[in-house]
């Protein structure tokens, strides 16, 4: 257990819908972040979070946003669903703006399949 | 200038051969290097990570080598094991900022 926790772990929903996917940073990490990972673009960051506030943004899509609540917790919103946003879906965290020293720590991934 | 080129985007190694990715950058920018190991269904784990400072590091079986002025770095397996089948991601990131950028991942496999 990396100490990251997403949920759920697998989603299958239809084109044109709205999902939320959610992530429990480890504790004590101010920074999450967020990937999405497929199979012809890799690992591709999205956006990031910092005690609340964004703090860098990635190839994020306007359909997509995202929001760190006071608890640290994260959640990451995708609107008008295609086929295309099937993927995997990460969530890592840090122990600091620039905490290179407590790494980076993934969570196991929600799985988006849209139909 | 934000890519990290990968290579090889597969491999297959022999039990207790050396198994060597490589990856190259960019942006000079960058000052951390870590390389990840996935495995499926599960989020990358950091594996080992390296600075610009040094030109190599070693972790049990697991090495990194550094070039700064080729821009250039590798993971080296060595006694490579069945059990390290898994995907290998590098990575890096700048200082200010902290977004990782990401190879594009490499798929080993160890016969046994």
């Amino acid at each position: 257990d990396s100490g990251v926790t997403q949920t759920p772990k697998h989603l299958i929903t239809a084109t044109g819908q709205r999902v939320t996917l959610r992530c429990s940073p480890r504790s004590g990490d101010l920074s999450v972040y967020w990937y999405q990972q497929s199979l012809d673009q890799g690992l591709q960051f999205l956006i990031q979070y910092y005690n609340g506030e964004e703090r860098a943004k990635g190839n994020i899509l306007e359909r997509f946003s995202a929001q760190q609540f006071p608890d640290l917790h994260s959640e990451l919103n995708l609107s008008s669903l295609e086929l295309g946003d099937s993927a995997l879906y990460f969530c890592a965290s840090s122990g600091t703006l620039v905490g290179r020293s407590a790494g980076y720590t993934f969570g196991s991934g929600t799985r988006l399949t849209v139909v | 200038q934000q890519q990290v080129k990968q290579s090889p985007q597969s491999l297959i190694v022999q039990k207790g051969g050396i198994s060597i990715i490589n990856c190259a950058y960019e942006n000079t920018a960058f000052d951390y290097f870590p390389w990840y190991q996935q495995f499926p269904g599960k989020g990358p784990a950091l594996l080992i990570a390296i600075r610009p400072d040094v030109s190599e590091k070693k972790e049990g079986r697991f090495t990194i080598s550094f070039n700064k002025s080729a821009k250039q770095f590798s993971l080296h397996i060595m006694d490579s094991q069945p059990g390290d089948s898994a995907t290998y991601f590098c990575a890096a990131s700048m200082e200010y900022g902290n977004k990782l950028v990401f190879g594009a991942g490499t798929i080993l496999r160890v016969k046994s």
